[in-house]
């Protein structure tokens, strides 16, 4: 079955500084790649999501990259604030499966 | 307002005890999910159900079951049979399985 590693487990920013964050998954058959983001003691919230056929996605400050070939894609957080403190976690799925594959997570701090 | 509502927040279960989590959503969403969250891990599948009266185990469904009798519900029941119960319950909803929304969660704790 699917397997998703993320990398690193913490992060440490300078405010205004960028964070990225990497995820490599195993099943070539995955197809939909999401991004979430957890502040202490609530449930994930999705940030940004992208689909295999499409190579980069941007949303303000937040980016995401996918390399097909690689099996990795990758959130990009620029002019980071201290609100962006918060763990991501990166994920995976392939059509009407319906079992999203979350990687281990990231806990990110921005210092300010 | 839309959203999905989990209650209670915190919950304590005594040995050989049943306990169920609720999970209400008013998004008029088709899928449901109930994931668990271990500390310092990602979230894992435990069951998931497409459509009212229809559900499937996720990746650890043992020892807890479910129910989908109405489109806005999907309960999670831990059993006895759950020997490591301890945990953050999330329940999630979706149109189609892409975009899950999230509720903000159930503590588990065994006393």
């Amino acid at each position: 079955g699917e397997n998703v590693e993320q990398h690193p487990s913490t992060l440490s920013v300078q405010e205004g500084d960028s964070a990225v964050i990497k995820c490599t998954y195993s099943d070539s058959a995955s197809n939909y790649f999401p991004w979430y983001k957890q502040e202490l003691g609530k449930g994930p919230q999705l940030i940004i999501d992208i689909r295999s056929n499409v190579g980069e996605k941007k949303d303000q400050r937040i980016a995401v990259t996918l390399n097909k070939t690689a099996k990795h894609f990758s959130l990009h957080i620029t002019e980071t604030q201290p609100e962006d403190s918060a763990v991501y976690f990166c994920a995976a799925s392939w059509d009407s499966s319906y079992k999203l594959i979350f990687g281990s997570g990231t806990r990110l701090l921005v210092r300010p | 307002d839309g959203g999905i509502t989990q209650s209670p927040k915190y919950l304590f279960r005594k040995e050989g005890q049943n306990v169920t989590l609720s999970c209400e959503q008013n998004l008029n969403h088709d899928a449901m999910y109930w994931y668990r969250q271990d500390p310092g891990q990602g979230l894992r599948l435990i069951y998931y159900s497409q459509i009212v009266n229809d559900f499937q185990k996720g990746d650890i469904a043992e020892g807890y079951s479910v129910s989908r009798e109405k489109k806005e519900s999907f309960p999670l029941t831990v059993t006895s049979a759950q020997k490591n119960p301890t945990a953050f319950y999330l329940c999630a909803s979706s149109m189609g399985g892409e975009k899950l929304f999230f509720g903000s969660g159930t503590q588990l704790s065994v006393l």
